[in-house]
């Protein structure tokens, strides 16, 4: 039963590089939802996906491109990485997007871009 | 437009006493309310969540939520602090208009043996 699965859990770029965090969850769920956690900050969110084939702007979507594969699986790429960009990476999923449906989250991509 | 404001950044219990974690929040709809745990390098789980039923909410891990509307106040509490309670605990809102969730700021919850 693994809910919601992220990968990689680690990884340390470049000024420059890309990169694709995957994401997949088992729940068939509708809605699919990336953030970032800064320190001292709650979650804000970068992209999401309400339903398959739709993907809309979040908070801080810039410098980051989102792909809804399929019902399952929801990635978020970095084109061009930037040290603003360090941060710890959250995916989530719900039932679908109504404002009552608790997300579930994936354990989260600590990223450092140096 | 929505905002979560989580009073402390800190709070310290000793084991045994009770747990108060405040939160406020701005609304311009009915929004759902929910409070999720972080444990150190670990996902968030959700505790508890507010939606238009019963004011008194229960969670897991004995924690409960009261949801006072002309307080806009939607604090966290436990009778009994836990070691193993000493997590983030974050308080969200969502209104029906869209499908955003806006978290506060976080709140450590540390206790002391």
């Amino acid at each position: 039963n693994a809910g919601v699965t992220q990968t990689p859990k680690f990884q340390v770029l470049k000024t420059g590089q890309s990169m694709t965090l995957q994401c997949a969850q088992d729940m068939n769920h509708n809605s699919m939802y990336w953030y970032r956690q800064d320190p001292g900050m709650g979650l804000r969110l970068i992209y999401y996906s309400a339903s398959e084939g739709t993907t809309d702007k979040g908070e801080v979507p810039n410098g980051y491109n989102v792909s809804r594969l399929n019902k399952r699986e929801f990635s978020l790429r970095l084109e061009s990485a930037a040290p603003s960009q360090t941060s710890v990476y959250f995916c989530a999923s719900a039932p679908t997007g109504g404002s009552n449906q608790p997300q579930h989250f994936g354990d989260g991509t600590r990223l450092s871009i140096l | 437009a929505q905002s979560v404001t989580q009073l402390d950044s800190h709070v310290s219990v000793s084991e045994g006493t009770p747990v108060l974690l405040r939160c406020n929040y701005s609304s311009s709809y009915s929004p759902s309310l929910f409070w999720y745990v972080q444990h150190p390098n670990k996902g968030l789980q959700l505790l508890l969540k507010y939606t238009s039923a019963a004011t008194l909410v229960k969670g897991i891990n004995g924690f409960e939520a009261e949801f006072k509307k002309s307080e806009t106040s939607f604090h966290l509490t436990k009778p009994s602090a836990h070691m193993s309670d000493a997590a983030e605990y974050f308080c969200v809102v969502s209104e029906d208009s869209n499908y955003q969730l806006i978290w506060g700021a976080g709140t450590k919850l540390i206790i002391k043996p």
